[in-house]
């Protein structure tokens, strides 16, 4: 099993509401990423938490909090966000945070659309 | 920062044809590079890992190359088909902060015309 499952799928929010992103994954991956991507962009490095502890914020404004509750799941948090934060938000996850056993998994994203 | 360039943007070819990806980056300090296909609105599938010190890597119609010295990677697709459209990305893995990360390039949008 390869998979890291995310949901929802697709989320409309307005700039007042409070919602959430959930990211799974089954692996026994201890490495896990949020990745924020942009229409015709690449994908762009939130956040990484190593063995549940946030290990790397990429600047990220306040208004996205990440939150890693156990070893298998990954949480991001919205609130107040502005219509420029509409984008494709990636879930990924490797073995561990080290040079060895690094392979990223993704999962399908959460399309995220702020009105 | 680093910085990892994929060219060319877009490549358009008939069906049956083989093809080359190329991806290039800065700094040789790299712990391994990944090739990853995105289709429209999806997530990333990984196609291959080339750990640092691996020359390449195959998997059925793909192999990947990683020169380190010269700061390049190859992707291959042999006999390329219709259902090989997507976009591919490479992404260079090192050490960021203490904490491995990966830098992605832009991409090349591939088309392969039936």
């Amino acid at each position: 099993d390869t998979e890291v499952t995310q949901t929802p799928k697709h989320l409309v929010m307005g700039m007042t509401n409070k919602k959430s992103l959930k990211c799974e994954q089954h692996m026994g991956h201890r490495a896990m990423y949020w990745y924020k991507q942009k229409a015709k962009k690449p994908p762009e490095l939130m956040f990484v938490y190593s063995y549940e502890k946030l290990s790397i914020n990429e600047s990220v404004p306040s208004r996205f909090s990440p939150e890693c509750p156990n070893s298998s799941l990954l949480n991001l948090h919205l609130h107040a966000l502005q219509p420029e934060d509409s984008a494709l938000y990636l879930c990924a996850s490797s073995l561990g945070p080290g040079p060895l056993n690094t392979e990223a998994f993704f999962g399908q994203g959460t399309r995220l659309t702020v009105v | 920062k680093q910085e990892v360039t994929q060219i060319p943007a877009a490549l358009s070819v008939p069906e049956g044809e083989n093809l080359v990806l190329n991806c290039s980056f800065t700094d040789s300090a790299i712990y391994n590079l990944q090739w990853f296909r995105q289709d429209p609105g999806k997530g990333l599938t990984s196609l291959l890992l080339i750990q640092s010190s691996q020359r390449e890597q195959t998997s059925g119609r793909l192999n990947a190359s990683l020169d380190k010295s010269s700061g390049r990677s190859t992707l291959y697709i042999a006999a390329s088909q219709p259902g090989d459209s997507a976009t591919y990305l490479c992404a260079k893995g090192d050490s960021g902060a203490g904490s491995y990360q990966l830098t992605f390039g832009k991409g090349t949008k591939l088309s392969v015309i039936p």
